[in-house]
C-alpha cells in the first residue's frame, strides 16, 4: 500500500523556469493538501482541495497554482520559479477535513 | 492572528529519561489538535485530540488537551534513541480544512 506518492524527490531549477510537482494517493481520500517546510517556519499550507473539483488557498499561495485532476491526484505548479520558493514540499491527504493527514515523503526543490 | 507555539525548540536527553513537549495555541473553537513525529522524511501521525482532559496513549507516548488553558502536552516515557525526531503540533482553524502547524520541537535521545 503506497499511501501518498510524490514525484520528483529532488529537483534543481533556474530562476524563471516552471515545473509541476505531482502527488497521488491510493487511500480513496477526499481531501488533499500541499505544504512547504522551511527551517524555523514549520509546515505552511499552500493550497488544499476539500474534494474532487474544488481547490482553495492556504496561508502562502502566491506564486503557485494547483490542479485536482481527479480524486487520486493533486498537482502543484510553479509558473516562474523564484529563489524564495526553495523549500521542501509535502503533499498530504485525509479522508475528510478534521481527519489525520497522511503525508508523502516530500520533494526537495532548489531554485538557483 | 492564529498561532501555534511549541516549546522547547530543541531538547537533548539520555535514553530512559521522560520528556514533556508543549504546544500552546491562540485559536479558539477549533475541533481538533494533532501531533506528528517527523524523522527524515514524511511526518507520521501520532494523536488526534478533540476533547479536553481526555488522555490518549500509545505505548510510551501519551497526550492530553486543555481547551480552557489552550495547550496540549506530549509525554514520552523511557525514551529510546528511536524517539529522536521533530515533533509537530497542528491545530485546525474553525470551520475550515486548514491546520496551522507549530515550528516543532527537535528531540535528540542519546544512548
Amino acid at each position: 500500500n503506497a499511501g501518498v506518492t510524490q514525484t520528483p524527490k529532488f529537483q534543481v531549477l533556474k530562476t524563471g523556469q516552471s515545473m509541476t510537482l505531482q502527488c497521488a494517493q491510493d487511500m480513496n481520500h477526499n481531501s488533499m493538501y500541499w505544504y512547504r517546510q522551511d527551517p524555523g517556519m514549520g509546515l505552511r499550507l499552500i493550497y488544499y482541495s476539500a474534494s474532487e473539483g474544488t481547490t482553495d488557498k492556504g496561508e502562502v499561495p502566491n506564486g503557485y497554482n494547483v490542479s485536482r485532476l481527479n480524486k487520486r491526484e493533486f498537482s502543484l505548479r510553479l509558473e516562474s520559479a523564484a529563489p524564495s520558493q526553495t523549500s521542501v514540499y509535502f503533499c498530504a491527504s485525509s479522508e475528510d477535513g478534521n481527519q489525520p493527514q497522511h503525508f508523502g515523503d516530500g520533494t526537495r526543490l532548489s531554485i538557483l | 492572528e492564529d498561532k501555534v507555539v511549541q516549546s522547547p525548540l530543541s531538547l537533548v536527553v539520555h535514553e530512559g529519561d521522560t520528556v514533556t513537549l508543549n504546544c500552546s495555541y491562540e485559536v479558539t473553537n477549533f475541533r481538533s489538535l494533532l501531533w506528528y513525529k517527523q524523522e527524515k522524511k514524511a511526518p507520521t501521525f501520532l494523536f488526534m485530540l478533540t476533547s479536553s482532559g481526555i488522555e490518549k496513549k500509545s505505548g510510551r507516548l501519551s497526550s492530553i488537551l486543555d481547551k480552557k488553558e489552550l495547550f496540549s502536552i506530549l509525554n514520552i516515557t523511557a525514551t529510546q534513541t528511536g524517539d529522536s525526531a521533530i515533533y509537530l503540533c497542528a491545530v485546525e482553524l474553525p470551520g475550515t480544512y486548514k491546520y496551522i502547524f507549530g515550528t516543532g520541537t527537535r528531540l535528540k535521545v542519546l544512548a
